[in-house]
């Protein structure tokens, strides 16, 4: 089974901090995306990479920014962190299209 | 731009009762995934539907995508608390869309026993 790992399931940060969200997956899948879960929104595209060093905005960009060194780790950026990114962040991998996601648990970030 | 409208958006029901989600666009999508979403993990995959008409089952689970692929619905028969989740569909588009999948923002449904 493919596993995505995201390295922290709960942080609480400061605001103002830069928070480093990690993901890693291990089936050699292009495609991988971050989103961020908030109750009454769904889910929301951050953004996403089809491959190492390439990367695309999704549709709430502002405030993030990714990187990806190597094809099994996504890293998602919080550049100075804010309350109103508290939410629930959710990691996924996929190999060609019409195929599924795999997600990540998920990390919990509070900003206070 | 929500691509895909999900409802109802909360369903609360017995175990034992039959229930019906549904997923709505006007987009056109090259395949539609359902996914169940228990609290404090992530989206877990059920199914992909590829072909317009098709029906998919999974156990008490029945997933069909729409003719015209712009809409698929999930029914489940007798439904039972371990059913209890967030049921989220999501839509492939087609062309170079880079691989990405259109959300709808889920059902959440609760079976008592």
């Amino acid at each position: 089974d493919v596993k995505v790992t995201q390295s922290s399931r709960y942080l609480v940060k400061r605001t103002g901090e830069k928070v480093f969200l990690e993901c890693v997956q291990d089936m050699d899948h292009e495609n991988m995306f971050w989103y961020r879960q908030d109750p009454g929104l769904g889910l929301r595209l951050i953004y996403f990479s089809y491959d190492v060093k390439m990367k695309e905005k999704g549709d709430i960009p502002e405030g993030y920014s990714v990187s990806r060194e190597k094809k099994e780790r996504f890293s998602l950026i919080l550049e100075s962190a804010s309350t109103n990114q508290t939410s629930m962040y959710l990691c996924a991998s996929r190999p060609p299209p019409n195929y599924g996601y795999t997600f990540g648990s998920g990390t919990r970030l509070t900003v206070v | 731009t929500q691509l895909l409208e999900q409802s109802p958006q909360f369903l609360s029901i017995q175990e034992g009762e039959n229930l019906t989600v549904y997923c709505n666009s006007s987009s056109v999508f090259s395949s539609l995934q359902w996914y169940r979403q228990e609290p404090g993990e992530g989206p877990v995959l059920l199914v992909t539907v590829v072909t317009g008409g098709e029906v998919k089952k999974l156990k008490r689970l029945t997933f069909q995508f729409g003719d015209a692929r712009k809409d698929s619905s999930l029914h489940i028969t007798a439904a039972q608390p371990g059913d209890t989740g967030l049921y989220l569909c999501a839509g492939a588009g087609r062309g170079s869309t880079l691989g990405r999948l259109y959300f709808g923002r889920g059902t959440q449904l609760t079976v008592w026993p």
